[in-house]
């Protein structure tokens, strides 16, 4: 069965800290990943996603993800945390009808 | 417009009443779908169209949910006989189709549903 999980509820980080949010998948055929981040009373904003190539992929605020198929995770990262930074993220992947299997979200909270 | 709209942005409305939600998807997107998402929680998936196919209604919960998009572009979601089980916020997204290529979800700012 196709599926995400991010095992982590909750990330809690220090500002100025490098941060993670952990996903991973399992899907049949190539994956198609992304991640989206939900601020406070607003609606989910596109991140980043992953098609092919370079396993390193970079998205908008600084962040950036690494694809590593082995391990069939899609680890969302940030060199340095900043607090406007908290937020709801979800990870998701394509199924093969095109449509998003998502995540349950992880809630990260930057502390100043 | 520049983005997915949704209207209202709050509903409040009581116990077995009909409510409707609408969306307006980017122009030219070809994809709309539902999504319900409860306070804190992730997203649930509800509907999907995709131009003139069928839409997949796999995740409507029960059947007083009901969606349609008229003329490929506006949707509107119908919840009828409102349970307080309904309360959430109702999020759309569009997309562009592009068969094997990736296409990534717009999503509008939600409705907030409350029953009371």
């Amino acid at each position: 069965a196709q599926s995400v999980a991010q095992p982590e509820d909750q990330v809690n980080v220090a500002e100025g800290n490098p941060l993670t949010v952990k996903c991973t998948y399992s899907v049949s055929g190539n994956p198609y990943l992304f991640w989206y981040v939900q601020y406070p009373n607003r609606g989910l904003q596109f991140l980043l996603k992953y098609i092919t190539g370079d396993n390193l992929v970079k998205g908008s605020y600084g962040f950036e993800a690494e694809f590593n198929k082995s391990q069939t995770s899609f680890h969302l990262k940030k060199p340095s945390a900043l607090v406007s930074d908290s937020a709801l993220y979800f990870c998701a992947v394509r199924d093969s009808n095109y449509q998003l299997i998502w995540g349950a979200g992880t809630k990260l909270i930057i502390k100043p | 417009g520049a983005g997915v709209s949704q209207s209202p942005s709050n509903k409040v409305t009581e116990k077995g009443k009909d409510v409707e939600l609408r969306c307006d998807p980017i122009s030219g997107h070809t994809a709309l779908y539902w999504y319900r998402q409860s306070l804190g929680q992730g997203l649930e998936f509800l509907i999907y169209f995709q131009g003139n196919s069928a839409p997949d209604k796999s995740g409507l919960p029960s059947d007083r949910f009901s969606a349609e998009r008229t003329g490929g572009s506006v949707s509107t979601l119908t919840i009828q006989r409102t349970q307080q089980e309904d309360s959430a916020v109702y999020l759309c997204a569009s997309s562009t189709y592009l068969g094997g290529v990736s296409d990534e979800q717009f999503f509008g700012p939600g409705t907030r549903l409350t029953v009371l």
